[in-house]
């Protein structure tokens, strides 16, 4: 049982570069996060969706994008890396009230 | 937007031990949910509380809605080394029954020496 996969999980971009972080779940859930969590800190949310087809922001969506083309996968984006978006990324899925996480992707911008 | 302010930021204790922490909102939820966080990982589900005043028990730890519906407290005994981690409380918070967001508080980072 799969769960939350995310890839990659460690990645260094380089100023200016784009890069997808991908996310599926096995679950059939509707919900799924990201959320970025920055070092010594909480997490927070960037962006969220209720089911295929349907996004909406988080807290902290500037510098980033995604899409839902179908139940399973989540992919973030991210267009122009600035060394802001270093950080350590999560995406969720979610059932009634239990988030399901993934391991996390480390991103480092330099 | 809404805001989840947990306290302590940081606990050292013996192992041992009882440990309180909690959360407040400046505004109401509905649901609160406290989850742990260890070390390289991503957060895994302890306790799930769904009433204003609800007492819920998941082995030596216990969490309680609080009765202004803006608090949550998490308390855990006689800590053991395994214990070791960050605590989160989150919720969806209610907003024109909006329940398909998730937010985070800031987290308590527990140590626990033996």
């Amino acid at each position: 049982n799969a769960g939350v996969t995310q890839t990659p999980k460690f990645r260094i971009l380089k100023i200016g570069q784009s890069m997808t972080l991908q996310c599926t779940q096995d679950m059939n859930h509707n919900y799924m996060y990201w959320y970025r969590q920055d070092p010594g800190m909480g997490l927070k949310l960037i962006y969220y969706s209720v089911g295929a087809g349907i996004t909406d922001k988080g807290e902290v969506p500037n510098g980033y994008n995604v899409s839902r083309s179908t139940t399973e996968d989540f992919p973030l984006r991210l267009e122009l890396a600035a060394p802001s978006q270093t950080s350590v990324y999560f995406c969720a899925s979610r059932v009634l009230s239990e988030a399901f996480f993934g391991q996390g992707t480390r991103l480092t911008v330099v | 937007g809404q805001q989840l302010n947990q306290s302590p930021q940081s606990m050292f204790i013996q192992e041992g031990e009882d440990v309180s922490m909690n959360c407040t909102s400046s505004s109401i939820f509905n649901t609160w949910l406290w989850y742990k966080q260890d070390p390289g990982e991503g957060p895994v589900l302890l306790i799930a509380l769904y009433k204003a005043g609800e007492l819920t028990s998941n082995g030596r730890l216990t969490a309680q809605f609080g009765i202004t519906r803006k608090d949550s407290f998490l308390n855990i005994s006689a800590s053991i080394p395994s214990d070791v981690g960050i605590y989160f409380c989150a919720g969806p918070p209610d907003r024109s029954y909006n329940t398909d967001k998730l937010i985070f508080g800031t987290g308590t980072r527990l140590q626990v020496f033996p």
